[in-house]
This record gives C-alpha cells, structure tokens and sequence, in this order.
C-alpha cells in the first residue's frame, strides 16, 4: 500500500516561515503535489514536482528528493489567509492520487 | 477557469436508501474521480474514471458504484447507506495531458446517514 506522513498540525506566526514536511513511500512514482484546504471548501493545487528540487512559485516552494522519498512545502511571509490545511499528494501511476491526512496550519498575529 | 460542481452542499438520508451524488465538470476533462475525506485520515480515492463508460476501483469501493454516461457527468450512488458512509465526498476531474495533469475539486457533498 501506500504510505504518506505529514505533520498533524503547525502553529506560526504571521510573517514568519513555516515548513511542512511530507515523507511517501508508494509502490510507483509520478509526480508529487501539494494542495491547500481552507476549512469547508474544496483544496485547491499550490505545486507540482516531479524532478529533485526546489519549485518556486511566490510565497510557497516545494521541495522534491525522490531518492529519500521526502518533499517540503514552504510557505514565506505568512499571512492569516495561510490558516488552512495542507494536502501531500503523490501520483504512483497516470492518474491516481494517494494523499497523506493534510497538516493544519495556524497563523498567528 | 475550471468549474467541477456537485448536485449538493449538504445531505442527510437514512438507512437503508440509495443515495445519488452528481458531479459534473466544465473543461472537458477525461478523468474524473471520487473521494471521501474523513478526519486524520485524509482523501480516500472510491472510484475513477478515464473515459465515458469506463471506471476502476480505488481504494475503498465497497458499498458504491459510479456511472459515466457523459464526459462531463460522474455519479456516485450508494446503494444502500449506511451509517459509516457519513462523510464528506469530494469530485475531481483532471486532463489527460499536460505537465502536471492537476486534479480540480468540486466544493463537496457533506452527506449525513442516520
């Protein structure tokens, strides 16, 4: 089966940087992503990686390292609208998506 | 912009009843999924579909079917609900090419079974 771990919960303050880790061990790889939930809609796509490397994309980086089954997203300059669940994804095949529980973030003032 | 859109936003059935959930998408997208998504344990993949007509199993598809008559319309249906089918079920489609292929989410279906 497929296993995805990422922290339950982060709390932060505003304008700070946090960090949200995401290790996967599946039986495929093909691509990695990460989505954002706000608390009662649907999660919407921040990024995608299926190279090593850092993926940049404004205030949030994701991060890939396929030989240590390992990803990070990294959101800067965190605003209270960030308070939301994040959801670690990995596509083992062409189209199917295993997610990990999603890690909450809080923001602070 | 992608639209996905579910027939609705909250449900509450009994026992015992079939239970139809609509989605239907806007981008002409081939593949179209279901999940259910329950507290710690993140979204479960029910079934999907890459083409009319078509669909497979994902991970936990005991107790649903689906249908796929049209390309922008996937169904749901519980043939029988029962209480542990309480949750939320979310819809997704995505295309078939492109770098990402990036699944887009419809708002989702909080279904209720007393």
């Amino acid at each position: 089966g497929q296993n995805i771990d990422q922290p339950t919960e982060m709390t932060a303050t505003e304008g700070a940087i946090v960090q949200i880790n995401c290790t996967y061990q599946t039986s495929g790889f093909n691509g990695l992503f990460w989505y954002q939930q706000h608390a009662g809609e649907a999660p919407t796509f921040l990024s995608y990686n299926v190279l090593d490397g850092l993926e940049e994309k404004g205030r949030f980086s994701s991060f890939l390292s396929r030989s240590k089954g390992y990803s990070y997203l990294l959101l800067m300059e965190l605003q209270m609208k960030d308070s939301a669940s994040y959801l670690c994804a990995v596509r083992d095949g062409d189209y199917k998506l295993s997610f990990g529980a999603g890690t909450t973030v809080t923001v602070r003032a | 912009d992608v639209k996905v859109t579910q027939s609705s936003r909250y449900l509450v059935k009994r026992t015992g009843e079939k239970v139809f959930l609509e989605c239907v998408q806007d981008m002409d997208h081939e593949n179209m999924f279901w999940y259910r998504q329950d507290p710690g344990l993140g979204l479960r993949l029910i079934y999907f579909s890459y083409d009319v007509k078509m669909k497979e199993k994902g991970d936990i598809p005991e107790g649903y079917s689906v249908s796929r008559e049209k390309k922008e319309r996937f169904s749901l249906i519980l043939e029988s609900a029962s209480t542990n089918q309480t949750s939320m079920y979310l819809c997704a489609s995505s295309p078939l090419a492109g770098e990402a292929n990036e699944q887009f989410f419809g708002p989702g279906t909080r279904l209720t079974v007393l």
